[in-house]
């Protein structure tokens, strides 16, 4: 079955650390996905990749990094965290193909807490 | 541009009552449509999709069909379950960089059934 790993459900934090949040699916899939959701905003894309060692930019990269050094793998980084990036953070993958039609498939979840 | 709209929640039934979620979309293109459901404490997992006009997805009971004279895909279930009371995300998937599709998200209703 479709697994997606998120290495934290609950990370605490504080202002001006470095953090990283990291992700691993086990599908072989070639893009994988950062979002954040906050309560009336949905999900918003950080940033995705779609090969190793490429990324692109979503919406709202502002504060944030990745990398990914292998096709499993893809960490979010948040370089100096701040009180408004408290949120839950999730990872998706998905098979690439130029196809609209393949699903994303999602970890349960990281709560990050920035105090 | 491309969005999503979903009704406001929370949505409060009672069980056995019949369930309609109201999505429509602005997008450009032929998008792939979705909806996604989040139960407590966990990630989004794919409910059902539609990737072409007057197709129609369906799953654990629920169904949504792709009308693109109205931009719509709404979410409807005969007969709802205590647990089905999650929070549901309607989504379209637009092309990034012809390496797959990128989705776009709602902002999520809950719905709380009761028995």
């Amino acid at each position: 079955d479709v697994k997606v790993t998120q290495s934290s459900r609950y990370l605490v934090k504080r202002t001006g650390e470095k953090v990283f949040l990291e992700c691993v699916q086990d599908m072989d899939h070639e893009n994988m996905f950062w979002y954040r959701q906050d309560p009336g905003l949905g999900l918003r894309l950080i940033y995705f990749s779609y090969d190793v060692k490429m990324k692109e930019k979503g919406d709202i990269p502002e504060g944030y990094s990745v990398s990914r050094e292998k096709k499993e793998r893809f960490s979010l980084i948040l370089e100096s965290a701040s009180t408004n990036q408290t949120s839950m953070y999730l990872c998706a993958s998905s098979l690439r193909g130029g196809q609209l039609r393949q699903p994303q498939h999602f970890g349960d979840g990281t709560r990050l807490s920035i105090l | 541009g491309n969005s999503v709209t979903q009704m406001e929640g929370p949505v409060t039934l009672s069980e056995e009552a019949f369930l309609t979620i109201n999505c429509t979309y602005t997008a450009t293109g032929y998008p792939s449509l979705f909806w996604y459901v989040q139960y407590p404490g966990e990630g989004l997992q794919l409910l059902l999709k539609a990737t072409k006009a007057d197709d129609k997805g369906s799953n654990k009971g629920f169904e949504a069909t792709y009308r693109k004279e109205t931009t719509s895909f709404h979410l409807e279930k005969g007969s709802v379950q205590v647990s089905d009371s999650a929070v549901y995300f309607c989504a379209l998937s637009i092309p990034i960089y012809n390496q797959g599709g990128k989705l776009i998200f709602g902002q999520g209703t809950e719905l709380s059934v009761k028995p």
